[in-house]
């Protein structure tokens, strides 16, 4: 398997301009999920799929910032306009379905993708 | 107060040593915890799940105090390829029965010759 892909890995761009990051997860996956990471605030959740509808995008830092995910294959986050302060690591995880399971949360474990460093100037 | 607090470090130690990170969280309700670890410019991984009665997994042990809300990981005998950043990472639920992973800050760990 290849794991979790994203793309680009690296991305340079000045403000004001549109930034577009791209991920695949894992197949058989159901869950996907954004997160953000920067040394002063951490990892930070920005939103969460399941079964290709968002079920939680209270992290999304402002209307600045938007996700879809138009298949069981393939999200997007969108930056536009872009801001110096968006400058992060951007990481894309996925895992498969978890549940109840004798009144207990069987847990999956969550596989994350190698990151987008952006650098927004 | 953050959700999930972990004391930063770093924690600066000698190969073969023994050293411990603690952890604590804020919502009684969490359901599951674990470690992550994540090495530098790289994405995190998952080290093992925590389990009230404690767990071991080779040189790691993972503990739970859910009185305390207190998470704690040991790393017995440090190697060289320990040092990474650990992340104290809670499972908490939320509206619709879905959940979600809080992940604090990390600790540092960098464990020399």
């Amino acid at each position: 398997d290849a794991g979790v892909i994203q793309s680009p890995r690296h991305e340079v761009t000045e403000m004001g301009q549109e930034v577009t990051l791209r991920c695949k997860p894992i197949s058989g996956h159901n869950s996907l999920f954004w997160y953000r990471q920067t040394m002063m605030r951490g990892l930070e959740l920005l939103i969460y799929f399941n079964n290709n509808v968002p079920i939680d995008d209270s992290g999304m830092p402002e209307d600045r910032f938007s996700a879809k995910m138009p298949n069981a294959s393939f999200s997007t986050l969108k930056i536009q306009p872009s801001e110096p302060r968006d400058s992060a690591v951007y990481f894309c995880a996925s895992k498969g379905t978890g549940g109840l399971a004798g009144g207990f949360f069987t847990y999956n474990e969550q596989f994350f993708g190698p990151g987008t460093r952006l650098t927004v100037l | 107060r953050k959700e999930v607090e972990q004391d930063p470090g770093p924690f600066n130690v000698p190969e073969g040593a023994t050293v411990a990170f603690n952890c604590t969280y804020s919502n009684s309700a969490s359901q599951s915890f674990f470690w992550y670890r994540q090495d530098c410019r790289k994405e995190p991984k998952l080290l093992m799940s925590v389990y009230s009665s404690g767990n071991e997994d080779g040189r790691f042990t993972a503990q739970l105090n859910r009185a305390s809300q207190y998470i704690s990981l040991l790393i017995r005998d440090s190697k060289l390829s320990d040092s990474a950043t650990y992340l104290c990472v809670v499972n908490s639920a939320f509206s619709g029965g879905y959940n979600k992973l809080i992940f604090g800050a990390g600790t540092r760990l960098a464990v020399h010759p």
